[in-house]
C-alpha cells in the first residue's frame, strides 16, 4: 500500500469548514483512500473513502485530486466534538484489508 | 444493528497471569482484525481472522499472543503471562469482506494495564 503524508496537528475555528490534506503520491489505480479518525482514546471511527471520484457522506467530503496524489477531508462545519487525531490511509488489493495507520493529524478545534 | 462489541472495557492483570480479551464483531462480519496501540503511540496491526481461520499473523508477537476466531462465539485475543509491556489497548474492527473497498467498524477497545 502507498504511504502516506499528512500534517501533525491542524487549527480550526468552531463552525468552520477544516480541511485535512494528505499526499499519497505513490498510490497505484486501484488503491482506496480512507479516512478515520480516533476521539481521545475511543476506537478509531470510519469517515469517509474513494477511489477516484469526489464523495460525499453525513460526515464529511473527500476531494480527490485528478493524478491522485494528494487528497482532502473536509469537516464543513466543524465542532469541539470533532477535536480528533485524523489518519489518511490507502488501502489496495492484497493485503488482507489490514489497515497500516500513520501518525496522522491531530485537529484542534477552537471555540 | 450493534456496533463491534469488546469486552472486557478495563483488565488488570497482575505480571504473569493470562489475559483474555473478546471481540463480536457486527452482524453479518464474518472478517475480524486485531490492533494495538501502546501508550502514545499509533495503531498498529496485529492479526486478521476469519472464522476459524488465521489469515495474516504478521503483526503478532511470537511468543505468547494467540488468537481465535471459532465458528460460533466472539473472537479471542489470548495473551499468556503478561509483562507491563503488554499493557496498552487493544481494538478489534468488523468488515464484511477483506477486499479494499469495504471499510472496517472498530470497537470501543480494551485497556489492558499490567501490574
Amino acid at each position: 500500500d502507498a504511504k502516506t503524508t499528512q500534517p501533525p496537528s491542524m487549527d480550526c475555528a468552531e463552525g468552520r469548514a477544516a480541511n485535512l490534506p494528505c499526499n499519497h503520491s505513490t498510490i497505484s489505480g486501484n488503491e482506496y483512500v480512507y479516512w478515520y479518525r480516533q476521539i481521545h482514546s475511543q476506537g478509531p471511527q470510519y469517515i469517509i473513502h474513494g477511489l477516484k471520484n469526489n464523495e460525499t457522506n453525513e460526515m464529511a467530503s473527500l476531494i480527490i485530486t485528478e493524478d491522485r496524489k494528494s487528497s482532502t477531508l473536509i469537516l464543513p462545519h466543524a465542532t469541539l466534538r470533532d477535536t480528533a487525531v485524523y489518519y489518511c490511509i490507502v488501502r489496495g488489493p492484497g493485503n488482507t484489508g489490514k489497515l497500516i495507520f500513520g501518525q496522522g493529524t491531530t485537529l484542534q478545534v477552537k471555540p | 444493528n450493534a456496533g463491534v462489541m469488546q469486552n472486557p472495557r478495563h483488565l488488570v492483570r497482575r505480571r504473569g497471569q493470562e489475559a483474555r480479551l473478546r471481540c463480536s464483531p457486527m452482524k453479518g462480519h464474518s472478517h475480524v482484525y486485531w490492533y494495538r496501540q501502546l501508550p502514545e503511540e499509533g495503531l498498529k496491526f496485529m492479526v486478521y481472522l476469519q472464522k476459524e481461520n488465521i489469515i495474516d499473523e504478521s503483526g503478532m508477537p511470537k511468543e505468547r499472543f494467540s488468537a481465535e476466531f471459532p465458528k460460533e462465539g466472539p473472537s479471542i485475543l489470548r495473551i499468556q503471562q503478561v509483562v507491563r509491556g503488554d499493557s496498552a489497548a487493544y481494538f478489534c474492527a468488523s468488515s464484511p469482506r477483506p477486499t479494499s473497498d469495504y471499510e472496517q467498524y472498530f470497537g470501543p477497545g480494551t485497556r489492558l494495564t499490567v501490574t
